[in-house]
């Protein structure tokens, strides 16, 4: 069974410019979450999609947007780029409708400069 | 005050020791407890996924979890050098609370094994 697949893998950009991050999650798995990772704060909630329905959201700025489409799978959107926002942005996915655990994706880079 | 707080080390053991890792929290929603390993570069992969006060075990792996002190522990027997990564406590609440959606993570614990 294939993993959660994130792409692209590394990204790099500039302050200002806006970035969409791909996520596809395991087969079967309706709900997808995504985290941002960053040595400072560590793992932050940014937000979870079940069914195309944004179910729960973190504390970070509006600039931080996604969707979910009818397959599952899941675009992060960020706009308006600053350089704190350099980070391993990583996406998980679970059944969602039970207490079944959440899998992780190996991330996507980004770095803002 | 963090809600889930880890010892982020680093932990350096030779190969074959008994290692433990440890997380507390303060949120008495969290039900649900999962231990994850990120090696560099890589995500975190899930080792021990937990709900009831007490042991569960898994090959070399324990997870031990201790409602009532707010204390969750991974033990690593026989470590090996492969073992080397970051561990990850990470908890949620009941299905339909507030907390549910969403992982709270600890800090991580960078543990080296050495041959």
């Amino acid at each position: 069974k294939a993993g959660v697949t994130q792409t692209p893998r590394y990204l790099i950009k500039t302050r200002g410019q806006q970035v969409t991050l791909s996520c596809s999650p395991i087969s079967g798995h309706r709900s997808v979450s995504w985290y941002q990772q960053t040595p400072g704060q560590g793992l932050q909630f940014l937000f979870e999609y079940f069914s195309e329905t944004q179910r729960n959201k973190g504390n970070f700025p509006g600039r931080f947007s996604g969707r979910q489409f009818s397959n599952s799978r899941s675009e992060m959107n960020v706009s308006t780029l600053e350089l704190g926002d350099s980070a391993l942005y990583l996406c998980a996915s679970s059944r969602g409708r039970d207490n079944s655990p959440l899998h992780f994706g190996n991330g996507t880079r980004l770095t803002v400069t | 005050q963090k809600e889930v707080e880890q010892d982020p080390g680093p932990l350096s053991v030779p190969e074959g020791a008994i290692v433990s890792l440890n997380c507390t929290y303060s949120n008495s929603a969290f039900q649900y407890f999962m231990w994850y390993r990120q090696y560099s570069r890589k995500g975190p992969e899930l080792l021990m996924y937990t709900y009831s006060s007490g042991n569960k075990e898994d090959g070399r792996f324990t997870a031990q979890v201790d409602k009532s002190s707010k204390y969750i522990s991974l033990f690593i027997r026989d470590s090996q050098p492969s073992d080397s990564a970051t561990y990850l406590c990470a908890m949620r609440g009941s299905p339909g609370g507030t907390s549910y959606g969403k992982l709270t993570f600890g800090q991580g614990t960078i543990l080296t094994v050495h041959p």
